[in-house]
């Protein structure tokens, strides 16, 4: 089957740096997805990642491992509107988003 | 660039009644468009997949006479829900990419779907 793994929640400070890890399984592999979603809002697209290694975006990052079936999303001098969930989406070999529920991302002042 | 609008953005209707989502992307064409519903607290749940010109193709357990959709140009795709009843009551959001499958799937900012 399909599945990915995420932290439920993380919580963290505001100025900090957070990482959010994603492991998943996939019939067949044509990228991985970030979006962030705001609580009742549709979710916006962060970063795009098809190759292994690092893509930097201003205060994102996103990682790549294909071999390991695991990706991390790197957010850097947090920000209370950073306050969001955050989804991993993988791409199959249809190229159709498997999606979970997110990481609910907290920030304290 | 790469704008998806979505209207209404609230509706509210009784029980019975026919509900007619429209989903536009403003700024590039849409080859491919995206139905989802979200439950709260819950991950987003594909209905069901539109190309320009032919019919969706539906996700197992969506009923196709219930949820019409209609992908009439590039830049359109309309999801109506037919003789709605509470149980249909949610988040409605569209998405649409263009020509290339791995091309990045952009959100419209969703309908809620209120029925009495």
């Amino acid at each position: 089957g399909q599945n990915i793994d995420q932290p439920t929640e993380m919580t963290a400070t505001e100025g900090a740096i957070v990482q959010i890890n994603c492991t998943y399984q996939t019939s067949g592999f044509n990228g991985l997805f970030w979006y962030q979603q705001h609580a009742g809002e549709a979710p916006t697209f962060l970063s795009y990642n098809v190759l292994d290694g690092l893509e930097e975006k201003g205060r994102f990052s996103s990682f790549l491992s294909r071999s390991k079936g695991y990706s991390y999303l790197l957010l850097k001098e947090l920000q209370m509107k950073d306050s969001a969930s955050y989804l991993c989406a993988p791409m199959d070999s249809n190229y159709q988003l498997i999606w979970g529920a997110g990481t609910k991302l907290i920030i304290k002042p | 660039g790469a704008v998806v609008s979505q209207h209404p953005s609230w509706v509210i209707c009784k029980s019975g009644t026919s509900v007619k989502i429209e989903c536009r992307s403003l700024d590039f064409q849409a080859t491919t468009m995206f139905w989802y519903r979200q439950f709260p607290k819950q991950s987003l749940m594909l209905m069901a997949t539109s190309n320009e010109g032919s019919k969706a193709t539906y996700e197992q357990g969506v009923e196709k006479d219930k949820f019409l959709i209609n992908h009439a140009s590039l830049t359109l795709s309309t999801l109506t829900v037919t003789s709605a009843h509470p149980e249909d009551s949610s988040f409605y959001i569209c998405s649409a990419r263009g020509r290339d499958a791995q091309e990045t799937q952009y959100f419209g900012p969703g309908t809620r779907l209120l029925v009495l």
